[in-house]
């Protein structure tokens, strides 16, 4: 089956700089690739997503790049804010969707 | 964007007692949804996946007569925990997929907090 991992674990950055997390994928049939924000005691929100046949995405200050060969896949925030510090889970699921198979998640903080 | 809506956020209930979860989907169909248990500081895992009209669908390792899952309309799926003990204690949170929208995009609820004592 499918195997998510993510890392890092943890993440501090300085507000205004740039965040990356990255991910591997095991299974080479995942073709759709979203990423969660997770606030404490709440569910996860999607915040952006990715399908295969695209090697990038963006969405005003979040990015997502997949590189299929290499299976693996990363979310980039720039000009980070207070407000991004959350937990970020990255997923994966085929085309049946059946389920999506979440990473460990980040626990991203924004130092002001 | 669509909603899907777990009732209630936050429970506290005795040791052997059983506790139900509903989630629903506020404004489109939905004939599958998922229930996760997260613990403190770590993932979402799978427990099971819902689908309206059928059986659940177990993931290895959990107990089906112990997390009882039904899903008898298109927009409502409830998690009972039966007899639940101290260890059952952890976040659950439901999830739901548009069946009239391709893709593969799923909607969270908010999550439930159960506390056994």
């Amino acid at each position: 089956g499918e195997n998510v991992e993510q890392h890092p674990s943890t993440l501090s950055v300085q507000e205004g700089d740039s965040a990356v997390i990255k991910c591997t994928y095991s299974d080479s049939a995942s073709n759709y690739f979203p990423w969660y924000k997770q606030e404490l005691g709440k569910g996860p929100q999607l915040i952006i997503d990715i399908r295969s046949n695209v090697g990038e995405k963006k969405d005003q200050r979040i990015a997502v790049t997949l590189n299929k060969t290499a299976k693996h896949f990363s979310l980039h925030i720039t000009e980070t804010q207070p407000e991004d510090s959350a937990v970020y889970f990255c997923a994966a699921s085929d085309s049946s969707a059946s389920k999506i198979i979440f990473g460990s998640g980040t626990r991203l903080s924004i130092r002001p | 964007g669509a909603v899907v809506s777990q009732h209630p956020s936050r429970v506290i209930c005795k040791s052997g007692t059983s506790v139900k979860i509903e989630c629903r989907s506020l404004d489109f169909q939905a004939t599958t949804m998922f229930w996760y248990r997260q613990f403190p500081k770590q993932s979402l895992m799978l427990m099971a996946t819902s689908n309206e009209g059928s059986k659940a669908t177990y993931e290895q390792g959990v107990e089906k007569d112990k997390f009882l899952i039904n899903h008898a309309s298109l927009t409502l799926s409830t998690l009972t925990v039966t007899s639940a003990h101290p260890e059952d204690s952890s976040f659950y949170i439901c999830s739901a997929r548009d069946a009239n929208r391709a893709g593969e995009k799923l909607f969270f609820g908010s999550g439930t907090q159960l506390s056994v004592l």
